[in-house]
């Protein structure tokens, strides 16, 4: 069974100081997806990363993908209280078309003003 | 930008009720999939669908519950008798599937309530 665990799994920082949260598994996962769920509502993706070692910016977000596609982190610069949700990974294991994507539990952000 | 819609966004029904719940993924996708997130729980896969037939499905996905594409835009979750352990927010996702990548992109999700 794939598992993909997030961690920590709740993160309280004042504004202005700088995070990462963790995302790791012992498969191997042929992409990988970071998904923000506000409560009540569905995960709205931020970002897709593919090839081991990748490397993607969103603004103050940065999104990086092991070199062997097992584990990956997001980092954030300088955190604003907009910031704060529930920050989920997502993997994909199979390159099967229409193959399902596991979830994380999540990390639970809060930003402080 | 285009987005996945889901109805309705609460659904309250009594434990053995047949319910359906609807969605209308991103108009020019070809994969589509049913998750659903137990309260405080993990997003949970259930079943995709492409071509009008099942891809993959999961242990959850048992005989109460079936997937349908009635027309050219709808995609639709039945669960035929209704469990108290059904209660769940239940998530719609589409796919384009371009270039060996598959981003799905989630509707906002249908709260099922079973009393």
């Amino acid at each position: 069974t794939q598992l993909l665990e997030q961690s920590p799994q709740f993160l309280s920082i004042q504004e202005g100081e700088n995070l990462t949260v963790y995302c790791n598994s012992s498969s191997v996962f042929s992409s990988l997806q970071w998904y923000r769920q506000e409560p009540g509502e569905g995960p709205v993706l931020l970002v897709t990363v593919v090839t081991g070692g990748e490397v993607k910016k969103l603004k103050r977000l940065t999104f990086q993908f092991g070199d062997a596609r097992k584990d990956s982190s997001l980092h954030i610069t300088a955190a604003q209280p907009g910031d704060t949700g529930l920050y989920l990974c997502a993997g994909r294991a199979s390159v099967v078309s229409a193959s399902k994507i596991i979830f994380g539990s999540g990390t639970r952000l809060s930003i402080r003003p | 930008e285009p987005e996945v819609t889901q109805t309705p966004s609460h659904q309250v029904t009594q434990m053995g009720q047949e319910v359906i719940l609807r969605c209308v993924p991103i108009s020019n996708h070809l994969y589509f999939y049913w998750y659903r997130q137990i309260l405080g729980q993990k997003v949970e896969f259930l079943v995709s669908f492409y071509n009008n037939e099942i891809s993959e499905k999961s242990e959850i996905f048992d005989d109460q519950f079936s997937v349908e594409r009635p027309d050219g835009s709808n995609f639709t979750l039945k669960i035929r008798s209704t469990k108290l352990e059904d209660s769940a927010m239940y998530f719609c996702a589409s796919s384009p599937w371009t270039s060996g990548t598959d981003t799905q992109y989630f509707g906002p999700g249908t709260r099922l309530t079973v009393l």
